[in-house]
């Protein structure tokens, strides 16, 4: 299975920032997703970064505000934009190497804003 | 919109005891895939367990089991001698065949006492 590495693993942020987290994978994979974890809540998907073009965004998550780049088939980054408190999350990236497969995780970026 | 429901926030047993997760989950599709991951505090998530809802039989990995009831949309985790490490949250997720999104159900949390 792939072997998917996030940076940064946590940031303590100020109100107003912005902050790009790096998701890189060890071998060229089909798909990558970032997933959002509210404090002890669910996995929400954010969007799937698609190689080359514009991420595909889930209702109720704006490029706006989580602009997305896949600029090769092992690597992606989110950023979250002009953050919040309710921003304080954390932050999965996942990839698919074939379809049909599971997906399988970074570590996560675990944020908190000030 | 395809939903996935795990009624027990949290349980907790004893070391080498045998311990059920239950998922039930709403879809009109026929094909699909179901998943256990597993949360420890690391914040991983890590796949414990994949079943193909063509497939009758019940997927095994070890001491992880699944008891998969098409018919009734459940999907439940049998984790037997239970271990210290199996301490995590748990959660179920969906996939629709040809659709890459995965739907997370709401997590369970597990305590193995010693």
């Amino acid at each position: 299975s792939a072997v998917i590495s996030q940076k940064p693993s946590r940031d303590i942020c100020q109100r107003g920032t912005s902050l790009t987290i790096q998701c890189q994978v060890d071998s060229q994979v089909t798909m990558m997703f970032w997933y959002r974890q509210q404090p002890g809540q669910s996995l929400t998907l954010i969007a799937t970064a698609n190689q080359g073009s514009e991420a595909t965004y889930e209702s109720g998550f704006v490029i706006d505000k989580f602009p997305i780049s896949r600029p090769n088939l092992t690597f992606s980054t989110l950023t979250v934009s002009n953050m919040s408190p309710e921003d304080s999350s954390i932050y999965l990236c996942s990839a698919l190497t074939t379809y049909g497969e599971p997906q399988h995780f970074g570590d996560g970026t675990r944020l908190s804003i000030l | 919109a395809q939903t996935v429901t795990q009624s027990q926030p949290e349980m907790s047993v004893q070391e080498a005891e045998t311990v059920t997760l239950s998922c039930t989950y709403d879809t009109s599709e026929n094909n699909y895939y179901l998943f256990w991951y597993k949360q420890p505090p690391s914040r991983q998530m890590i796949l414990v367990i994949r079943q193909e809802a063509y497939k009758q039989q019940n997927a095994t990995e070890n001491r992880f089991s699944v008891n998969f009831q098409k018919a009734a949309k459940s999907f439940s985790l049998k984790i037997s001698d239970s271990q210290l490490g199996d301490t995590a949250m748990y959660f179920c997720a969906y996939q629709q065949q040809g659709a890459q999104k995965l739907v997370f159900g709401q997590g369970t949390r597990l305590t193995i006492n010693p």
